[in-house]
């Protein structure tokens, strides 16, 4: 079993729609939660960044994090065409230099 | 002015052959990292240094190995180049995980 466990898609939804995007985890004592983004041929880029559980905003994101349930939730509102790309959990133990596990991604299209 | 930069972008080399993919940063951070995404889009850790010192070295085969004359440059070398070698190569840095990590834009390594 992968420490990180992500569904790969694809998901296709209409532009406008709101988009849940998952991960589940086995290793408890992951603390820092991280979502990044990755466009086709380039590198993957911090989207959003939460320490254990709760929720956190930006914009039209919205990241959750239930360490109960080892889950963690991204969503995205009023979805735009521009938000087509690859989607990856990651994950980390501490916050000093140790390495972060990432989810497989999954592959996201809105539809105009 | 590119954060992390890679090169080469692309290489398609034969089996056998040995390579390296250089790697620059000029954010100041402290931490470098090698990962390697694979055709399923999963990011897997190799190697990280700390100011030049390594810290983390993954189950990678000897082939691989990483070299970090100063804090903004971490280089890899390939010996022997294998055809399950074919993926793209990331390099990243941090300063601390609070921010996550600055990708490059990836090198494509093919062998034929």
């Amino acid at each position: 079993q992968k420490e990180v466990e992500q569904d790969p898609g694809p998901l296709s939804v209409p532009e406008g729609a709101i988009v849940s995007l998952n991960c589940t985890y086995s290793n408890s004592a992951f603390q820092y939660f991280m979502w990044y983004r990755q466009y086709s041929r380039k590198g993957p880029e911090l989207l959003m960044y939460t320490y254990s559980s709760g929720n956190k905003e930006d914009g039209r994101f919205t990241a959750q994090v239930d360490k109960s349930s080892k889950y963690i939730s991204l969503f995205i509102r009023d979805s735009q065409p521009s938000d087509s790309a690859t989607y990856l959990c990651a994950m980390s133990v501490s916050s000093s230099a140790s390495k972060i596990i990432f989810g497989s991604g999954t592959r996201l299209s809105i539809r105009p | 002015d590119t954060a992390v930069s890679q090169t080469p972008k692309y290489l398609v080399t034969q089996m056998g052959n040995d390579k390296s993919i250089k790697c620059e940063q000029n954010l100041g951070h402290d931490t470098m990292y090698w990962y390697k995404q694979d055709s399923k889009k999963f990011l897997k850790i190799m190697f990280s240094y700390n100011n030049k010192e390594l810290i983390i070295n993954e189950t990678v085969p000897n082939r691989f190995s990483p070299k970090s004359p100063d804090k903004a440059h971490l280089n890899l070398h390939i010996n022997s180049l294998e055809l399950g070698d074919s993926a793209v190569y990331f390099c990243a840095s941090s300063q601390g995980q609070k921010y996550g990590y600055t990708f490059g834009s990836g090198t494509r390594l093919t062998v034929v």
